[in-house]
Order: structure tokens, then sequence, then C-alpha cells
């Protein structure tokens, strides 16, 4: 099994251009996560999917960021225009129906300079 | 009292010695309680969790020690090895394991040889 794969690994931008990153969870699984880490708030939930239907998206900073799941084997998380502030490691898990275990990938390193 | 307060925030134990990790909750509806390990470059792992009906669960070196009419739980790493050393992370969420989870800020464990 591959485990969730996360696009790209690192990321490079500077403020105020778009970035889209991408997270493939595992076959089968039905419900997606997408987490911030930073130093400051350490790991935060950013929006929550089950079953490609976004349920809980509190979490999500501003309108600057917006996320989508078209399909149940693909999901971006997408930044418009990126702000220095919005440098941090973002990771994508994924669950199983029934189950309680959380999956997650090896996350994105993005830097907005 | 979405929060789930994590301390201490780094950790040293000498190789064989005892790590313990506390955790703080406020929301009594909290019914589930994992603990996540997460190595640099990676992402978090579950480690371990207990649900509110017991107040303690082991498996192999690592057990979660639960007060429920303290709404404290810990982690108790016995034995502790160099391989250990990692962030550690509690958390919690309602609606069982298939709730949002609430991380603490995290620990950083260093085991010395």
């Amino acid at each position: 099994d591959a485990g969730v794969i996360q696009s790209p690994r690192h990321e490079v931008t500077e403020m105020g251009q778009e970035v889209t990153l991408r997270c493939k969870p595992i076959s089968g699984h039905n419900s997606l996560f997408w987490y911030r880490q930073t130093m400051m708030r350490g790991l935060e939930l950013l929006i929550y999917f089950n079953n490609n239907v976004p349920i809980d998206d509190s979490g999500m900073p501003e309108d600057r960021f917006s996320a989508k799941m078209p399909n149940a084997s693909f999901s971006t998380l997408k930044i418009q225009p990126s702000e220095p502030r919005d440098s941090a490691v973002y990771f994508c898990a994924s669950r199983d129906s029934g189950t309680d275990t959380q999956y997650f990938g090896p996350g994105t390193r993005l830097t907005v300079l | 009292q979405q929060q789930v307060k994590q301390s201490p925030q780094s950790l040293i134990v000498q190789k064989g010695g005892i790590s313990i990790i506390n955790c703080a909750y406020e929301n009594t509806a909290f019914d589930y309680f994992p603990w996540y390990q997460q190595f640099p470059g990676k992402g978090p792992a579950l480690l371990i969790a207990i649900r509110p009906d017991v107040s303690e669960k082991k498996e192999g070196r690592f057990t979660i020690s639960f007060n429920k009419s303290a709404k404290q739980f810990s982690l108790h790493i016995m034995d502790s090895q160099p391989g250990d050393s990692a962030t550690y992370f509690c958390a919690a969420s309602k609606g069982g394991s298939q709730g949002n989870l609430i991380f603490g800020k995290g620990t950083k464990l260093s085991v010395k040889p």
C-alpha cells in the first residue's frame, strides 16, 4: 500500500502567487483531512471531507484558502494569493469509515517569500 | 473549551528511563483520546488510543493512563530507547474516532544513549 501521497513535497513561492497542494488518499478511504502545522500553532485542522463532500471547513483561515475533492482519489488545497504567514507544513490524512486511525501523508513544506 | 493542553514542550530522558507526557482537556464531550508520534520530515502516525470507559491501555512499552474526573490523560514510555526520539502529540475528539481531532501542541522527546 502506497499510503497517502502528497505533492509537491516542497514548494517555495513568492508572495501573491497561487499555490496548489495535492493529495491522493489511501484507496478505499472515504474521509480526507487537510491540516497545517506550524511551531506557533501546532497541528490545526483546516477542512474535512467525507465521501468527497466538505463537512467542516471552520478551520480554513480565510477566503484565500479553498479545498476541493472532485473524486475519491484526489484532493487539492489552493492558496490564492499566498502570503508569508502561510508558510507551514501542510498535511493530508485519510481514514476508512468505521475505523479509528487517520493516516497522514508526508506533508508539503510551503515557504512563501 | 476545545483546547487540549500538553506538557512538557520538550523532554530529555536517559536510555532505559520512563518518559511521561501529560495532556488535559476541558470539553467533557470528548470521547476518544489518541496519541500520535511524528519523526522529523514525516507525518504523524497513530501510536495508541484510549476511550473513557477504561483507565489504562498498554501496548508494548507504551501505556496511556486516563483520569476522567480530572480530565487528564498521559502517555508513559517504559524503557525509553533512542529510537523513541520524536515529537508526540495527544489529541481528543467527540463523536468517537469518527470525530475531528483536536491536537495538543506536541512534546519533543529526546532519549540519550
